[in-house]
């Protein structure tokens, strides 16, 4: 079965950039997740999808990032502009709809540093 | 206060050593809780739930205390490929079953 899949795996922006980060989850995969990882820390939640329906945005700095996914599948995440804070790793989860255990598989990660 | 916490460690054991780790969480309608595993520049993977009777696998036994919001892990035999960072995570009983996760807890092994 293949994993969650990212891209790009790394990329380096000036700060006041945008970017975007693309993430495709495991096939038949109801929820997904954007998380940020800051160096030393755990990650972070920033937007959870159910199908193509937001069910969590509440620690997404909304006035620079934004995600969409569209179709119920992939799922694409912005940040514009970014800043120096925002260097970290975007991490990108999935999760079946229905599950007893509740987890969530990671895909490999994008490292942003804005410089 | 943060949600989850976990003292970061770096945890530097002999092999063949046993180590615990512990982990406190703040929200009381917390209703799941699993520790995840996470190497150096990798993503995080589930390493196994922790239930209210306490659960085993293999090397590795975790332990919860409701009254007392406390969670561990032990892990006896220490190899070295146990070296990572091992993230403390609970999920709260909400729409989205969300996860939250603690700092994590950097362990080294050393031969």
């Amino acid at each position: 079965e293949a994993g969650v899949a990212q891209s790009p795996r790394y990329k380096i922006i000036e700060k006041r950039q945008s970017v975007a980060f693309w993430c495709n989850p495991i096939s038949g995969h109801a929820t997904l997740y954007w998380y940020q990882q800051i160096l030393g820390q755990g990650p972070k939640l920033l937007i959870q999808f159910q199908n193509n329906g937001v069910v969590d945005d509440s620690q997404l700095p909304k006035d620079r990032f934004s995600a969409e996914r569209l179709k119920g599948v992939d799922s694409t995440l912005k940040i514009q502009p970014a800043k120096l804070e925002d260097s970290a790793v975007y991490l990108c989860a999935s999760s079946p709809e229905r599950t007893i255990y509740y987890e969530q598989y990671f895909g490999p990660g994008t490292r942003l540093t804005v410089t | 206060r943060k949600e989850v916490e976990q003292d970061p460690g770096p945890f530097n054991v002999p092999e063949g050593a046993t180590v615990a780790f512990n982990c406190t969480y703040s929200n009381s309608a917390s209703q799941s809780f699993f520790w995840y595993r996470q190497d150096c520049r990798k993503e995080p993977k589930l390493l196994m739930s922790v239930y209210s009777s306490g659960n085993e696998d293999g090397r590795f036994t975790a332990q919860l205390n409701r009254a007392s919001q406390y969670i561990s892990l032990l892990i006896r035999d220490s190899k070295l490929s146990d070296s990572a960072t091992y993230l403390c995570v609970v999920r709260l009983n909400n729409a989205g079953n969300m996860l939250t996760f603690g700092g994590g807890t950097r362990l080294m092994v050393k031969p």
